[in-house]
């Protein structure tokens, strides 16, 4: 079954450190997102990419930092430089906005 | 101004009860209109999706675009304790640029037995 995979479920990262949020796609989707969802906030967009070798920054993208070295793959890290990092990451892919997005499971990230 | 407008709730309506969850919008270019359901701590899912304006209806679930008020609606028929979920509104215009979706906030939906 085709579809979007974010790993791990749940995270937890000590101060300094940083982490990396996996994200994979079989859909053959040339789009993929980063956001992050805090309670009460809606969707941020950290990062896009629309094709391999390429990404812009969304609105919050101080502290983060991704890559798409292939289609199937967008993996974020979350740097020490990001200061409020708990929260709840959703990755998705698109054939292109009027397509809609195909959403992940999403990964919760807490600082301890 | 945001792009897109939506009343965050909570909504709490009784088993069996008709739910009106509604956004606004300020881009008149916006065809492409759609409704994403998001369980607790899961990722939204696409529920409806429409072109430009009118009704569509699948189920218990009915879609409306009025692109001359810049007005959708999602509504919701015989409600289940199963559609508790937060829903978000989301458009494009029709450019199929890779960025060009927008989200409300959501609006976190509860269904009592």
């Amino acid at each position: 079954d085709g579809g979007i995979t974010q790993s791990p479920k749940y995270l937890f990262r000590k101060e300094g450190q940083n982490v990396t949020l996996s994200c994979e796609q079989n859909l053959n989707h040339d789009a993929m997102y980063w956001y992050r969802q805090d309670p009460g906030q809606g969707l941020r967009l950290i990062y896009y990419s629309q094709i391999v070798n390429d990404f812009q920054k969304g609105d919050i993208a101080e502290g983060y930092s991704v890559s798409r070295e292939k289609k199937e793959s967008f993996p974020l890290t979350v740097t020490s430089a990001q200061k409020n990092p708990t929260a709840f990451y959703l990755c998705a892919s698109s054939f292109g906005a009027t397509y809609g997005y195909t959403f992940g499971s999403g990964t919760r990230l807490t600082v301890v | 101004q945001k792009e897109v407008e939506q009343d965050p709730g909570p909504l709490s309506v009784p088993e069996g009860a008709i739910v009106s969850l509604n956004c606004t919008y300020s881009n008149s270019a916006f065809q492409y209109f759609m409704w994403y359901r998001q369980y607790s701590r899961k990722g939204p899912e696409l529920l409806m999706y429409t072109y430009s304006s009118g009704n569509k209806e699948d189920g218990r679930f009915t879609a409306q675009v009025d692109k001359s008020s810049k007005y959708i609606s999602l509504f919701i028929r015989d409600s289940q304790p199963s559609d508790s979920a937060t829903y978000l509104c989301a458009m494009s215009p029709p450019q199929t640029g890779a960025n060009n979706l927008f989200f409300g906030t959501g609006t976190r939906l509860t269904v009592i037995p």
